[in-house]
């Protein structure tokens, strides 16, 4: 079984300070996507990977977004510095080579910038 | 560019009863994958169905259907015998199938789905 862990769950931060989204694919896959979602404009591909290289990062809404994948066992997300309209649920997904029309989503982590 | 549609924001449905919830999405490509998540309370996104475009049967998964028009660009979710774990938010999503497993996956806003005891 394909699975994600995303950590941490939540995190509650001041405006300006420096957060670090983290994700761990537990099983084999080539893709690893990260998803922003708000009420306000649903879910958002922010950035993905293909065989740890990033493809698409035409979703990141700003340089203070910053996405890497060091191996194929682990993703980060960062963003500084942070604003309150960063304030949303971040997932990362994968793909599973071989099962290639589905993604598997981590639990998201819920940030908070005030 | 692909777009998704979900023109219910919010469906009700008695326990018990039969609800659809409806996707419309548009793209010019004649290969692509169309997909139901679901949300619940916990965030967790479940797989619930998908359907490939070049496969004229609709897919079915236990008391979960799908309507699936492709020139109508049409793709809604049947949910048959509501139980009150069906309660949760409902996503439609696209995928164009060209090439690799890029799954790049585009949702639409959701509708969210009250179960009534």
């Amino acid at each position: 079984d394909a699975g994600v862990i995303q950590s941490p769950r939540h995190e509650v931060t001041e405006m300006g300070q420096e957060v670090t989204l983290r994700c761990k694919p537990i099983s084999g896959h080539n893709s690893l996507f990260w998803y922003r979602q708000t009420m306000m404009r649903g879910l958002e591909l922010l950035i993905y990977f293909n065989n740890n290289v990033p493809i698409d990062d035409s979703g990141m809404p700003e340089d203070r977004f910053s996405a890497k994948m060091p191996n194929a066992s682990f993703s980060t997300l960062k963003i500084q510095p942070s604003e309150p309209r960063d304030s949303a649920v971040y997932f990362c997904a994968i793909s599973v080579w071989g099962s290639d029309t589905e993604a598997f989503f981590g639990q998201g982590t819920r940030l908070t910038v005030v | 560019a692909q777009t998704v549609t979900q023109s219910q924001p919010e469906m009700s449905v008695q326990e018990a009863e039969t609800v659809t919830l409806s996707c419309t999405y548009d793209t010019s490509e004649s290969d692509y994958y169309l997909f139901w998540y679901k949300q619940p309370p916990s965030r967790q996104m479940i797989l619930v169905i998908r359907q490939e475009a070049y496969k004229q049967q609709n897919a079915t998964e236990n008391r979960f259907s799908v309507n699936f028009q492709k020139a109508a660009k049409s793709f809604s979710l049947k949910i048959s015998d509501s139980q009150l774990g069906d309660a949760a938010m409902y996503f439609c999503a696209y995928r164009i199938a060209n090439g690799g497993s890029q799954g790049n996956l585009i949702f639409g806003k959701g509708t969210k789905l009250s179960v009534k005891p």
